[in-house]
């Protein structure tokens, strides 16, 4: 079993839906989670961190459910912008090293 | 203030050639990461650096890979005798475990990466 397992995709959506990606990770111990985003040939870039209470930033909404070892993403309202690869990313609780999902594909059509 | 640098972008060289990569962190942090990544593949973590510490180099895919760092700054990620199954995009990556501006110690920031192409 992968340590982050997330869903390959492509997910294609029409501009203006919800979107929603998953992830589970195997680690109990693990302490810190985000979400990452990589432009096709670019390099990834923090999109948000993790919290256990829940957050939101704008449109995007990230939830975390220790119990489950499970890690969402919502995108509301999606924008041509947001295509991308979504990459869930959690510490390896032994040191400051992050584990990296494969990443989620996400095409947003017009 | 600057971002991770590497150099150079784009790297084409001949099998069984010996190349060097090179990655500049953001100012103050002393965590170092290298990644690899081939096309359409996800993050391959090779080494990490942690301050003085001694690296952790459990990533490496084979004796050819190395990589220095002095001190706190710049690192150099050498690949000798390259095969053409060394090519990809290669990440440089830094953080600063004390975190700063309350951000997380564990988020890492990216450099563009080098290219590799081994023909």
């Amino acid at each position: 079993r992968k340590e982050v397992e997330q869903d390959p995709g492509p997910f294609n959506v029409p501009e203006g839906a919800t979107v929603a990606f998953n992830c589970t990770y195997s680690n109990s111990a693990s302490q810190s989670f985000f979400w990452y985003r990589q432009d096709c040939r670019k390099e990834p870039k923090l999109l948000m961190s993790v919290y256990s209470s829940g957050n939101e930033d704008g449109r995007f909404t990230a939830q975390l459910n220790r119990a489950s070892q499970y890690i969402s993403l919502l995108i509301r309202d999606s924008k041509l912008s947001d295509s991308a690869t979504y990459l869930c990313v959690v510490n390896r609780a032994s040191n400051y090293q992050l584990i990296w999902g494969a990443g989620t594909k996400l095409i947003i059509k017009p | 203030g600057a971002g991770v640098s590497q150099s150079p972008s784009n790297k084409v060289t001949e099998k069984g050639k010996d190349v060097e990569l090179r990655c500049d962190p953001i100012s103050g942090h002393t965590a170092l990461y290298w990644y690899r990544q081939r096309l359409g593949q996800g993050l391959e973590f090779l080494i990490y650096f942690q301050g003085n510490s001694a690296p952790d180099k459990s990533g490496l895919p084979s004796d050819r890979f190395s990589a220095e760092r002095t001190g706190e700054s710049v690192s150099t990620l050498t690949i000798q005798r390259t095969q053409q199954e060394d090519s990809a995009v290669y990440l440089c990556a830094s953080s600063s475990p004390l975190g700063l501006a309350g951000s997380s110690p564990y988020e890492q920031y990216f450099g563009p990466g080098t290219r590799l192409t081994v023909t």
